[in-house]
């Protein structure tokens, strides 16, 4: 799976948009960008993931840049329980047989400030 | 609740003994993971099972580890001969096989070797 680089710690302020970027200049044709967030003391939680197209959800927003080569993930209005851990990792997503696994990071720990 | 179950969710032992976590994937999950998590690193792959199969085994799973999923729902995590550095936080994680990327993480066990 490709390596991704995120950076190790942002600040955001309560109720502004928090953009958490990530770069995976390697990454292959057929990886998919996925975020998990992980809160102090809690396992891991799936936020969304995306192939190319930029995608939404209820908790949050993907853009992935024409080239593929970095993302964003959009929350955009943070909350105090937003801060958090959050994951940038891309991989396969495969429907066979095959066994691949997902691959954490570092991540980035995201502050977000009253 | 039908999430991820693990227990115990705390577990103290000295040195030399033997500890085995268990994990109780989401029902119609057939594809079940373990992590391990020390302190201000992510969560790092040690083994998966789809159904009763254990299709792959990090590195880090040395002979100590052991890990069964013996009708393909629960799960046991067993290390024999703990040891100080085997201190850390043990994650389960279940999936779809049809949607792989998307892990459903327990609370985890959290392992205190004296």
């Amino acid at each position: 799976d490709a390596k991704t680089t995120q950076p190790p710690s942002m600040d955001c302020a309560e109720g502004r948009a928090a953009n958490l970027p990530c770069n995976h200049s390697t990454i292959s044709g057929n990886e998919y960008v996925y975020w998990y967030r992980q809160i102090h003391s809690q396992g891991p939680q799936y936020i969304i993931h995306g192939l190319k197209n930029n995608e939404t959800n209820e908790m949050a927003s993907l853009i992935i840049t024409e080239d593929r080569k970095s993302s964003t993930l959009i929350l955009p209005h943070a909350t105090l329980r937003d801060t958090a851990v959050y994951y940038c990792i891309v991989r396969v997503a495969e429907g066979g047989t095959g066994g691949f696994k997902t691959i954490f990071g570092a991540g980035t720990r995201l502050f977000v400030k009253a | 609740d039908t999430g991820v179950s693990q227990n115990p969710r705390h577990k103290i032992t000295k040195r030399g003994q033997n500890v085995t976590f268990r994990c109780d994937p989401i029902s119609e999950h057939n594809r079940l993971y373990w992590y391990r998590q020390t302190l201000g690193q992510g969560p790092e792959f040690l083994t998966y099972f789809q159904n009763e199969a254990q299709l792959e085994k990090s590195r880090l799973l040395s002979d100590r580890f052991s890990a069964e999923r013996p009708k393909g729902s629960f799960s046991t995590l067993e290390i024999q001969r703990t040891e100080q550095g085997d201190s850390a936080m043990y994650l389960c994680a279940s999936s779809l096989f049809q949607v792989p990327g998307e892990l459903f993480f327990g609370e985890g066990s959290r392992l205190t070797v004296l």
